[in-house]
């Protein structure tokens, strides 16, 4: 089993500032990585798929990068929908694995 | 638009069997492109993969429940369900069901119910 680990768990972040959340993967996924977004109470919600395709209606400022073991997503300019809980998850092998997740604060 | 939308007992007594079922309108669950399946988090933690199928019954499951699911799929009502044996109070959690492009990323996703095992 392929075990994703995100970094940091708790990020705080000021309004208007850039956030980067970290994705390590234990063996190589190539690009085969999404990232989604969770506000209490929903349903995850697809952000970024084969790690740097944005999801249709995710705005620009949502951005993924990497490749193999190491993956980032970068929120350039937080709003206030933005506070929630990022996971990363890896489709490359059998069994589909997610992150711990990485909860975006409000500093 | 696509939906999905779990149904299915919010209380279950230890040992016995979890039932769900996930209703998809909107599209149609026999396609070759997608497959369908569910995933659960226990109160305030993180996102596990239970299983997945295609229409045609082709299924994935995770090994560390492999001995206790079946997921199954009937097109003719385009629903898809989840049995889960033998529960215990770590299998608490919140069930969701989702569509994955292939057998990827899960790119559309029920609300969730959340399932207690307790006597």
């Amino acid at each position: 089993e392929i075990v994703m680990t995100q970094s940091p768990s708790t990020l705080s972040v000021s309004p208007g500032e850039r956030a980067t959340l970290s994705c390590r993967a234990s063996q190589s996924v190539s690009s085969d990585l999404a990232w989604y977004q969770q506000k209490p109470g929903q349903a995850p919600r697809l952000l970024i798929y084969d790690a740097s395709i944005r999801a249709t209606g995710i705005p620009a400022r949502f951005s993924g990068s990497g490749s193999g073991t190491e993956f980032t997503l970068t929120i350039s300019s937080l709003q206030s929908e933005d506070f929630a809980v990022y996971y990363c998850q890896q489709y490359n092998n059998w069994p589909l694995t997610f992150g711990g997740g990485t909860k975006v604060e409000i500093k | 638009q696509l939906q999905l939308q779990e149904s299915g007992p919010g209380l279950v007594k230890p040992s016995e069997t979890l039932s769900l079922n996930c209703t998809v309108s909107g599209g149609s669950i026999g396609s070759n492109s997608y497959y369908w399946g569910w995933i659960r988090q226990p109160p305030g933690k993180g996102l596990e993969w239970i299983g997945s199928i295609h229409y045609s019954g082709s299924t994935y499951y995770n090994p560390s429940l492999r001995s206790r699911i079946i997921v199954s799929v009937d097109t003719s009502t385009n629903q898809f369900s989840l049995k889960l044996t033998s529960v215990t109070a770590a299998d608490t959690a919140v069930y969701f069901c989702a569509r994955l492009l292939t057998t990827d990323y899960f790119d559309y996703w029920g609300q969730g119910t959340l399932v207690t095992v307790s006597s």
